[in-house]
């Protein structure tokens, strides 16, 4: 069955510091995939969707790859801020058609001032 | 802020108990899923209500049930509640049954005792 992997142990960096994440997936090709904010307690917010024809997204700070020959997702925060301390969850589609998102578990990232 | 609302935002049941979960979707969506978040995990699928009916379900019991009203808010139910069932319940609302995004409530943290 459909697999989505996340890092379950928290990163931790120094402020101004580049944060990556990985997200790996299997047994599934998705057309696209989603990376998620979730603060304690709280709903995710949608961050960035890439999908299966690009390479890289960015967005001010954020940058996601999407390699779907290692079927692999990175998500990189540049000049982190503790304010970004959060979990971070990536999604796909699937498999229940279009209708349900997978999620992976998240990784929790801790940005040290 | 998202524009999907859901209430309460804590509850506390017993074992055996039902519990009914409400939920407003964003103005002019029709669609609203259901996830199952466990501490430290993903969220998971629970179903989905397009247009009032259910539109895809995920690996949960018969006891989870729902409703979806014409104004598409929607009520998540879960009868016979067991210790298991606490969690994180997210409610999720998109455009279209198969759009790409989907935009979640702040959830609501159940407690069963």
């Amino acid at each position: 069955s459909q697999k989505i992997e996340q890092n379950s142990e928290a990163l931790n960096i120094q402020e101004g510091k580049t944060a990556t994440l990985t997200c790996n997936y299997t047994n599934y090709s998705p057309a696209y995939l989603q990376w998620y904010r979730q603060d304690p307690g709280r709903g995710p917010v949608f961050l960035l969707l890439i999908r299966e024809n690009e390479k890289e997204k960015r967005k001010e700070r954020l940058k996601v790859t999407f390699d779907t020959t290692l079927k692999q997702s990175l998500f990189h925060i540049t000049a982190s801020q503790p304010a970004d301390s959060a979990t971070y969850l990536c999604a796909v589609r699937g498999p229940t058609g279009r209708r349900a998102l997978t999620f992976g578990s998240g990784t929790r990232l801790q940005v040290q001032p | 802020e998202t524009g999907v609302t859901q209430s309460p935002t804590h509850l506390i049941k017993t074992r055996g108990q039902q519990v009914t979960l409400r939920c407003s979707s964003q103005s002019g969506h029709n669609t609203v899923s259901w996830y199952q978040q466990a501490l430290g995990q993903g969220p998971q699928f629970i179903f989905q209500y397009y247009r009032e009916e259910e539109n895809g379900r995920g690996n949960f019991p018969p006891r989870f049930s729902g409703l979806q009203f014409p104004n598409y808010s929607s009520e998540l139910n879960v009868n016979a509640l067991e210790l298991d069932d606490s969690a994180l319940y997210l409610c999720a609302s998109s455009l279209e049954t198969g759009s790409e995004l989907a935009f979640f409530g702040q959830g609501t943290r159940l407690t069963v005792v």
